[in-house]
């Protein structure tokens, strides 16, 4: 079974440009997560879709984050513009419901300079 | 409010056993997660435990207590790959399950 895929792996940007991250879950799993986990840190939830609805995005900074799962499948997390305290890593998982073990892909190191 | 609370750091032999807690103040428990995230990888599971008791799994255990807050983990026979972060995590809610993550325990094994 494929796991949870996500891309690119790194990035680097300058401040104030856009990033864009790409993420596919494990097929058949409704339910997707976006976490932030700085170094150190436990992961901090974002954003988390059941199907292509979203379910909790109370942590997610508005202003500058999106993000969309538009065929209930994939789903991208923008960052526009990115600010130096944005460099982490970005963690995407897929879990069959939300009350299951969640399963995280390699995640995105993001390097803001 | 909702907290959770573990260790940052912790040392151990390798061979021996090693305990990590977490305690946890939320409303609407439903139950707590354990991961394993070595350095500059991914979270995997270990553990999840519903009700009261022990729950052992090959060289790894998990506890639960809901009454008083408290799980741990328990790893035996330690292996210098158990090197790592151990993150508890706890659920709430009834329809829309919200996990709630602690720091992570970084276990240090020494030969």
């Amino acid at each position: 079974e494929a796991g949870v895929a996500q891309s690119p792996r790194y990035k680097i940007i300058e401040k104030r440009q856009s990033v864009a991250f790409w993420c596919n879950p494990i097929s058949g799993h409704a339910t997707l997560y976006w976490y932030q986990q700085i170094l150190g840190q436990g992961p901090k939830l974002l954003i988390q879709f059941q199907n292509n609805g979203v379910v909790d995005d109370s942590q997610l900074p508005k202003d500058r984050f999106s993000a969309e799962r538009l065929k209930g499948v994939d789903s991208t997390l923008k960052i526009q513009p990115a600010k130096l305290e944005d460099s982490a890593v970005y963690l995407c998982a897929s879990s069959f419901n939300q009350a299951g073990e969640q399963f995280f892909g390699p995640g995105t190191r993001l390097t803001v300079l | 409010g909702q907290n959770i609370d573990q260790p940052t750091e912790m040392t151990a032999t390798e061979g021996a056993i090693v305990q990590i807690n977490c305690t946890y103040q939320t409303s609407g428990f439903n139950g707590l997660f354990w991961y394993q995230q070595h350095a500059g990888e991914a979270p995997t599971f270990l553990s999840y435990n519903v009700l009261d008791g022990l729950e052992e799994k090959g060289r790894f255990s998990s506890f639960l207590s809901r009454s008083k807050g408290y799980s741990y983990l328990l790893l035996k026979e330690l292996q210098m790959k158990d090197s790592a972060s151990y993150l508890c995590a706890v659920t709430k809610g009834h329809s829309n399950y919200q996990l709630i993550w602690g720091a992570g325990t970084k276990l240090i094994i020494k030969p």
